[in-house]
């Protein structure tokens, strides 16, 4: 139940394209669920969140899609770029503000 | 500027030879935690703080060792390596869930 479920394990999309990425949990008590974006040699950092209260929320060309009745969240990246290239993680946050991950996905944008 | 410090970036040991990684912050977070990182695994908690003198294991504790005698530093202990803790380690301070993590350490040994 404290697991969370994330897929693709990777993924290749095309310059412009739109990049898909989608989790899944069990746990109802979860509240608050970011997305951390990693590049290569360095540390994941994060990208953007939502609560469960929200149903999308959008920083410039990446979006978080969010059911509750579904346990499933999803990040979009429109107009994909190469610079966005990078491992991408979904996280929720349980009891005493741990962070649950996902497994992770590996975005190539191609040119 | 906020940061979490881990050093060293890269090690290369031997077996059965005791190494110290260490981890500091300067975000005056309470709660720290430690990571392994495998291709295909994403990322693995290995032991957490959630203050001074309180620590507790995560999914992946076994041959690692922590203590947290002071708020801003977390090393990460291993007594004993062995070839299967090759990886690439980080350490995260974290305020409400969100986490600010280290640069990485690479591992590796033989």
């Amino acid at each position: 139940q404290q697991q969370v479920k994330q897929s693709p394990q990777s993924l290749i999309v095309q310059k412009g394209g739109i990049s898909i990425i989608n989790c899944a949990y069990e746990n109802t008590a979860f509240d608050y669920f970011p997305w951390y974006q990693q590049f290569p040699g360095k540390g994941p950092a994060l990208l953007i969140a939502i609560r469960p209260d929200v149903s999308e929320k959008k920083e410039g060309r990446f979006t978080i899609s969010f059911n509750k009745s579904a346990k499933q969240f999803s990040l979009h990246i429109m107009d994909s770029q190469p610079g966005d290239s990078a491992t991408y993680f979904c996280a929720a946050r349980g009891s005493n503000y741990q962070l649950i991950w996902g497994a992770g996905t590996k975005l190539i944008i191609k040119p | 500027e906020a940061q979490v410090t881990q050093n060293p970036r890269y090690l290369i040991t031997v077996t059965g030879k005791k190494l110290t990684v260490t981890c500091s912050q300067n975000m005056n977070h309470e709660y720290m935690s430690w990571y392994r990182q495998d291709p295909g695994l994403g990322l693995r908690q290995i032991y957490y703080s959630m203050n001074v003198e309180v620590t507790d294991k995560g999914d992946v504790p076994e041959g690692y060792k922590v203590s947290r005698k002071e708020k801003r530093n977390f090393p990460l202990i291993l007594e004993s390596p062995s070839p299967n803790q090759t990886s690439l380690y980080f350490c995260a301070s974290s305020f409400k869930g969100e986490a600010f993590f280290g640069q990485g350490t690479r591992l590796t040994v033989v």
